[in-house]
């Protein structure tokens, strides 16, 4: 199984900054098969980006990934206020598809 | 735009059979990977498996002896049976489309609690 680490755990940053989230897999994640998430309180995982950089459907350019192996990065260029949220990377390239802890983005 | 459902008992008692069902709103049931994911209170998401039209299943190996999920088309629905629970199995549970066997989730239901509690 592969074990996906995040880092990190809690970002405390302002409207208008960038965020860069680490996402670290235990070993090579298969076809770079890497998602990210975003989740607010009470809600369902909303997918934003899949194959470690392609944008989901309806989801603003802001919100970027790279990398690729081992090494993944999700990065919010602007923060607005509707991105403080918990974020979760997910590998589903091999199974059984895991995710990782997730990192907390919140207000400064 | 496809939509899901989950429904089922809020409630389940030790040692029993936690059942849960999600109905697919499109049609889309023959076309897609169907998938349940669950959320123990204020923790990370755990992937517990998924099953295809044809029948075709694939299960998290730490759930597998416990887990059965189904579909029946004629009812665009799929359900998720998880024997033997304990209050470790207190969680919401999501499902969640994938367009492929190896595809990351893009549409989720709301997720429904399921509480294990005698």
């Amino acid at each position: 199984e592969i074990v996906l680490t995040q880092s990190p755990g809690a970002l405390s940053l302002s409207p208008g900054e960038r965020a860069t989230l680490s996402c670290r897999a235990s070993q090579s994640v298969s076809s770079n098969f890497l998602a990210w998430y975003q989740q607010k309180p009470g809600q369902a995982p909303r997918l934003l980006i899949y194959g470690a950089s392609s944008r989901a459907t309806g989801i603003p350019d802001r919100f970027s990934g790279s990398g690729s192996g081992t090494d993944f990065t999700l990065t919010i260029s602007r923060l607005e206020p509707e991105d403080f949220a918990v974020y979760y990377c997910q590998q589903y390239g091999n199974s059984p598809f895991t995710f990782g802890p997730g990192t907390k983005v919140d207000i400064k | 735009q496809v939509q899901l459902q989950e429904s089922g008992p809020g409630l389940v008692k030790p040692s029993e059979t936690l059942s849960l069902t999600c109905t697919v709103s499109d049609g889309s049931i023959s076309t897609s990977y169907w998938t349940w994911i669950r959320q123990p209170p204020g923790k990370g998401l755990e992937w517990i498996g998924y099953i295809y039209y044809s029948g075709s299943t694939n299960y998290n190996p730490s759930l597998k002896s416990r887990v059965t999920i189904s579909l029946d088309a004629s009812k665009s629905q799929f359900s998720l049976q998880l024997s033997s629970v304990t209050a470790a199995d207190t969680a919401v549970y999501f499902c969640a489309r994938s367009r492929w066997a190896y595809g990351a989730q893009d549409y989720w239901g709301q997720g429904t609690l399921v509480t294990v509690s005698s």
